[in-house]
């Protein structure tokens, strides 16, 4: 069975600051892994994906995952966090032709001046 | 290029009434995905549907739910006699299809609330 998860409910981090969120996943087969950001009310943004390759993804905003096979981890970072940084972080597995998407529950990030 | 299109964006129901969500995808995306996101979780997978048929619908509740993608028009997400515990938002996402299935995009979702 593929789950994810995401230990930490809720990060509060200063402005300019850095920032990482954890994500662990179980997966049977060669995962594909997701982040996406949820600003509140609003729909979800994919921020990247790691498909195969290079384990550092580059994704918008200023984002980077690292995929760890041997941690089964995929955790997302950004060097210096900005106020509109502030929103709901979901971590994603799927994998090759797997169409299900297992979600965390999600990281709440409070971004303080 | 617009993206997924969900309407409503909010949706209120009595208690008994039926909901009606509807979702278009992308343009060139032939499936369709719908998620659930209760309140403080993540979101969980419902339905996968292609045009005029339906791949899997292991999330969904047993009763009451169901989905369609029909040859024209959007995908529709059906509720009927609405409950307290279906309030949700309803997040639908699309895709091309073969082994990009898993690249999905999301549309805004919409919110009911059941009062």
């Amino acid at each position: 069975a593929q789950s994810v998860t995401q230990p930490d409910i809720h990060i509060t981090v200063s402005e300019g600051a850095s920032l990482e969120l954890r994500c662990n996943y179980s997966y049977g087969a060669t995962p594909y892994l997701f982040w996406y950001v949820q600003s509140p009310g609003q729909g979800l943004q994919l921020l990247l994906k790691y498909f195969s390759g290079d384990t550092l993804v580059q994704g918008i905003k200023g984002f980077e995952a690292e995929f760890k096979r041997s941690q089964s981890s995929f955790n997302l970072r950004k060097p210096s966090v900005h106020w509109s940084d502030a929103a709901e972080y979901f971590c994603a597995v799927g994998g090759l032709g797997d169409y299900k998407l297992s979600f965390g529950a999600g990281t709440t990030v409070t971004v303080r001046a | 290029n617009a993206g997924v299109m969900q309407n409503p964006r909010h949706l209120v129901r009595r208690r008994g009434q039926e909901a009606r969500l509807r979702c278009s995808p992308m343009k060139g995306h032939s499936h369709v995905y719908w998620y659930r996101q209760l309140p403080e979780e993540g979101l969980k997978f419902m339905v996968y549907l292609q045009k005029e048929n339906i791949i899997d619908e292991s999330g969904m509740p047993k009763e009451r739910f169901s989905a369609e993608f029909p040859k024209e028009g959007p995908s529709i997400l059906r509720i009927q006699q609405v409950v307290r515990g279906d309030s949700a938002a309803y997040f639908c996402a699309s895709s091309p299809g073969g082994q990009r299935d898993t690249e999905a995009f999301f549309g805004q979702g919409t919110r009911l609330t059941v009062v």
